[in-house]
Formats: structure tokens, sequence, C-alpha cells
């Protein structure tokens, strides 16, 4: 069974631009998460959907969002890019919301100059 | 403030040689999960312990949640280069599927 697949692997942006991500989560997965990584922070919540519902969400600024599709997809935008949203971003999928194992994708590693 | 502490945050061993990484909190889990992420990929998930002093063994890989789910360890014995990468806890919190994970222990075991 296919795993968690994310695209595109790699980004490179501008300031000020925006830029879309997109995960698929495993087939019957139905929630999926997301997470920002840096070298400093390590890995940090930015939300989670369930039935294209946002259930939870970390402490980011408004410039990341993200929604749900109905075949479980998901996508997350940052706007405005800034040089400090360069990371590793990871999105996690799992069956449903009694259960927590995550199983992750390779990430998007986004670059903003 | 971090929720999850984790120690050491660097461990560079030989071949052969038995390590501990911890993973500590001052909050209650309903559940710990340990994975292993490699460099540009994702973490890999390795357990999960649910049960106050449960000890789970993969391998040559043991882990353990302590009696009041606050805690972890993982005792990897006579490690091997391809156990090399970063290990990560993360813990759920009871009523929330949001996981909150550590800084990780890069570990590097040297041939």
């Amino acid at each position: 069974k296919a795993g968690v697949t994310q695209t595109p692997r790699y980004l490179i942006k501008t300031r000020g631009q925006q830029v879309t991500l997109s995960c698929s989560p495993i087939s019957g997965h139905r929630s999926v998460s997301w997470y920002q990584q840096t070298p400093g922070q390590g890995l940090q919540f930015l939300f989670e959907y369930f039935s294209e519902t946002q259930r939870n969400k970390g402490n980011f600024p408004g410039r990341f969002s993200g929604r749900q599709f109905s075949n479980s997809r998901s996508e997350m935008n940052v706007s405005t890019l800034e040089l400090g949203d360069s990371a590793l971003y990871l999105c996690a999928s799992s069956f449903g919301p009694t259960n927590t194992e995550a199983f992750f994708g390779q990430g998007t590693r986004l670059t903003v100059v | 403030t971090q929720l999850l502490e984790q120690s050491p945050q660097f461990l560079s061993i030989q071949e052969g040689e038995n390590l501990t990484v911890y993973c500590n909190s001052s909050s209650v889990f309903s559940s710990l999960q340990w994975y292993r992420q490699e460099p540009g990929e994702g973490p890999v998930l390795l357990v999960t312990v649910v049960t106050g002093g449960e000890v789970k063994k993969l391998k040559r890989l043991t882990f353990q949640f302590g009696d009041a789910r606050k805690d972890s360890s993982l005792h990897i014995t006579a490690a091997q280069p391809g156990d090399t990468g970063l290990y990560l806890c993360a813990g759920a919190q009871g009523g929330s599927e949001k996981l909150v994970f550590g800084k990780g222990t890069k570990l590097t075991v040297n041939p």
C-alpha cells in the first residue's frame, strides 16, 4: 500500500511570494497533520484535519493555512513568505481521530530567498 | 518551553557500544511514540507505548514508558552504523490528536 506522498519535494521561493504544498495520505487514512521542522525548533505542529475539518491548530501566524478535500488529500498554503519560513514541511497521516500513530511523508524542503 | 525534553542532544559512539536516550516531561501522556528520521526523509514510526511501565522490544532496541507516563527511554544494544539517525519522541495528550515532539537525539554510530 502506498505511503504518504508529498509534492513537491523541493521548492525555492522569493520573499513575499506564496506557496502551496500538497499531501496525499495513506489510502483509508482520514486524518492529516502538518509539521514544520527546522534545526533550531525541531518539529512544530501546524494543524490537523479530519473529514475536511480543522481539529487542531498550532501557534503559527495566519499566513499559514490549510485545507482538506473529500478524498482526504490536504494542502497547506503559506502567504507572504519570510526568510524564516525556510524549513522542511512534513505531512503525516493517521487512520482517524482516536489513532495518534502518524505516518510521515518525505517532506517538502522549502527555501525562501 | 519544550514540553518534551530529549537527552542527550548529540551522541557519537563506536559500533558495538550500547546507548540510552531519554525523553522527559512534567506532563502526562496517554501514549508516547518513538521515531527515527534520516537526513532528507520524514520520521519513521518505531514504536508506540501506552501503558505506564510498559517495555517493548524491537530487535536490538528496547523502549520503556515510565510508570507515571511522563517519560520514556530508548536503549540500543550493540549499535550498528545503520542505527545512525535522528531519534524523536512524541507524546499524545488525552483528547487531542496533536502530537508534541521532542527536539530529538542525533545519533552517529561509527564503524
